[in-house]
């Protein structure tokens, strides 16, 4: 099955700075690749996806970039902001609509 | 739209009970995920229904834990009987049944299991 492994576990930034959070999966047929923030207490919401005919997507300061030949993702938050704080989680999908997700990446943004 | 709905929010129960968790997905959606959320274990996919249905429940964890979905607007988890072990945050999501379509979870219910 499906594979995903995220680092780092816990990333500090200053305010201003950017961050990048990398995520790897082993299954070559994988084809969608999301990114969830959980806020402390809250649901995971979708900040930004790629799907695999592209390299790069944007959205105001957050970016994701897919290598599918070296199976992995990445997600780029520039600029960052303490508001920015919270777990980020990458997934993968082993087959239709399933989703496994990474173990997440706990980002503190100090101001 | 509400979005998902989960209740109750919090659950706090001895060990041995039985524990109902009920969702409501967004109207239209018409797949259904449970995740259980844990410190060690990360978000773990439990099962997941399309158009009512269960389509893979190998993530359930074992035969104490079962899901339901009478109709397109409800949906159950329950354990019983109920163990320390089940503590976590159970998440209930929703997309539609296309291949790459976003989850959208709930608020999640904290079971808490003494």
């Amino acid at each position: 099955g499906e594979n995903v492994e995220q680092h780092p576990s816990t990333l500090s930034v200053q305010e201003g700075d950017s961050a990048v959070i990398k995520c790897t999966y082993s299954d070559s047929a994988s084809n969608y690749f999301p990114w969830y923030k959980q806020e402390l207490g809250k649901r995971p919401q979708l900040i930004i996806d790629i799907r695999s005919n592209v390299g790069e997507k944007k959205d105001q300061r957050i970016a994701v970039t897919l290598n599918k030949t070296a199976k992995h993702f990445s997600l780029h938050i520039t600029e960052t902001q303490p508001e920015d704080s919270a777990v980020y989680f990458c997934a993968a999908p082993p087959g239709f609509q399933k989703l496994v997700f990474g173990t997440g990446t706990r980002l503190l943004v100090s101001p | 739209d509400a979005g998902v709905i989960q209740s109750p929010r919090h659950e706090v129960t001895e060990m041995g009970q039985e524990v109902t968790l009920r969702c409501k997905p967004i109207s239209g959606h018409n797949s259904l995920f449970w995740y259980r959320q844990t410190m060690m274990r990360g978000l773990e996919l439990l099962i997941y229904f399309n158009n009512n249905v269960p389509i893979d429940d190998s993530g359930m964890p074992e035969d104490r834990f079962s899901a339901k979905m009478p109709n397109a607007s409800f949906s159950t988890l329950k354990i019983q009987p109920s163990e320390p072990r089940d503590s976590a945050v159970y998440f209930c999501a929703s997309s539609l049944v296309t291949d790459n379509s976003p989850l959208h979870f709930g608020n999640g219910t904290r079971l808490t299991v003494t």
